[in-house]
């Protein structure tokens, strides 16, 4: 079974900070890494998406890969109460295969 | 959301009754999904669909049948309704090397 593991929350930081976000994952072979932000009580709704070692950047949101040690992150700068949600991590799998395993997630908030 | 209208939003059973959850696309893509979420444990996949006609099992399938049809419609099927079933369902789509997902609206389903 393949797995993602994110950091265990809840997850709190002021208003303006940095939050730091941590996905790790089993499936060595895979190449798609994805980040989704959930509200409480909507649909998840992709922020970002990865496929590369290093540094991705959009807007206030960085996410990190690095596939030798099968972690990702997410990176949001300058916190707003407004993302205060669930964020989670989503891999797709190796083989040729469209499906994708997601974390568990991690619920962000943001006091102002 | 745009271009996945996922029906019904909330449905009480019985356990042992049987209903259908359905899912209509309009933006032409082959590849769609069912997740259940459950508190806590993030998004965990049903089944899904690579194109029409052909599915396959994900993390998740016992209990639970499916049906394309056509490329437009996704269909999940509970036969027999369990308490453990209770859960939000949804529907989505995650184009191939996708910078957008798109998610139906939700449905969540109580099994008494």
């Amino acid at each position: 079974q393949k797995e993602v593991e994110q950091n265990s929350g809840p997850l709190s930081v002021p208003e303006g900070a940095i939050a730091s976000l941590n996905c790790t994952y089993s499936d060595r072979g895979s190449q798609s890494f994805f980040w989704y932000r959930q509200y409480s009580g909507k649909s998840p709704e992709l922020i970002m998406s990865i496929y590369s070692n290093g540094d991705k950047e959009d807007g206030r949101f960085t996410a990190q890969l690095n596939k030798a040690s099968q972690y990702v992150s997410l990176l949001i700068r300058d916190s707003q109460p407004s993302d205060s949600a669930t964020y989670l991590c989503a891999v797709k799998l190796s083989g040729g295969s469209e499906k994708l395993v997601f974390g568990k997630g991690t619920k962000l908030t943001v006091n102002p | 959301n745009a271009g996945v209208t996922q029906t019904p939003k909330f449905q009480v059973l019985k356990t042992g009754q049987s209903m259908t959850l359905q899912c209509a696309q309009d933006m032409n893509h082959n590849s769609m999904y069912w997740y259940r979420q459950d508190p806590g444990m993030g998004l965990r996949l049903i089944y899904y669909s690579a194109s029409e006609g052909t599915t396959d099992k994900g993390e998740v399938p016992n209990g639970y049948n499916v049906s394309r049809l056509n490329k437009r419609e996704f269909s999940l099927r509970l036969e027999s309704a369990a308490p453990s079933q209770t859960s939000v369902y949804f529907c989505a789509l995650h184009p191939p090397a996708a910078t957008e997902a798109f998610f139906g609206q939700g449905t969540r389903l109580t099994v008494v």
